[in-house]
């Protein structure tokens, strides 16, 4: 059975620490890693598509990293914000499979 | 360009009765995904769907569920009678591409989903 962990479960810290939190993934037979931002009420939002091992991807203060090989994604939040308040969820597809979600990582900011 | 759009909202059945569950993609795309969130859960898989056609729906139960998108109107997701073990959000998400299979890269672009509560 696939699964994808992630890391903590949630998160507290005050407006303009940085902060990361883990993807957990199978190695085998990757194919695509997603994360997503999601806020109460709204739809999730794409952040993330990453295929490549080693690949590091950015917007604005979020980054991610993949390491395909030991099965893992990292994602930063460089002087978290109040409006960075959400459940980030990460999805793990190997190739003919559906996304495989995890349960998310939910960050709370306060100002 | 508007996203993904779901209706209703929130639905509430007694059991026994049916439920139906829209989705109309984002403008431009002809590849729709369903998932279901039950409580304390992820996003688990249901069904892939392109236009008239159903590519996998290797996460759907095999009874009472049924997912269409016909070449017209939006996707349905229907339920027949709907059992407590049903309450969940489903959601929609659409892509502009997809395959021949569930393997892609492209972005799935999710709605707000429908919250599902059966009596």
């Amino acid at each position: 059975i696939l699964n994808v962990e992630q890391s903590p479960q949630s998160l507290h810290v005050q407006e303009g620490d940085s902060t990361n939190f883990t993807c957990s993934f199978p190695s085998s037979n990757f194919y695509a890693l997603h994360w997503y931002r999601w806020e109460t009420a709204k739809s999730p939002e794409a952040l993330f598509v990453m295929t490549l091992n080693g690949d590091e991807k950015k917007k604005g203060r979020i980054s991610a990293t993949l390491n395909t090989k030991e099965g893992y994604s990292y994602l930063y939040i460089k002087g978290s914000q109040p409006e960075d308040s959400a459940t980030y969820l990460c999805a793990f597809n190997q190739a003919g499979t559906a996304l495989i979600f995890g349960k998310g990582t939910t960050l709370s900011v306060s100002s | 360009n508007a996203g993904v759009m779901q209706n209703p909202r929130h639905l509430v059945r007694r059991r026994g009765q049916e439920a139906r569950l829209r989705c109309s993609p984002m403008k431009g795309h002809s590849h729709v995904y369903w998932y279901r969130q039950l409580p304390e859960e992820g996003l688990k898989f249901m069904v892939y769907l392109q236009k008239e056609n159903i590519i996998d729906e290797s996460g759907m139960p095999k009874e009472r569920f049924s997912a269409e998108f016909p070449k017209e109107g939006p996707s349905i997701l229907r339920i027949q009678q709907v059992v407590r073990g049903d309450s969940a959000a489903y959601f929609c998400a659409s892509s502009r591409q997809g395959g021949v299979d569930l393997t892609s890269t492209d972005t799935q672009y999710f709605g707000p989903g429908t919250r599902l509560t059966v009596l």
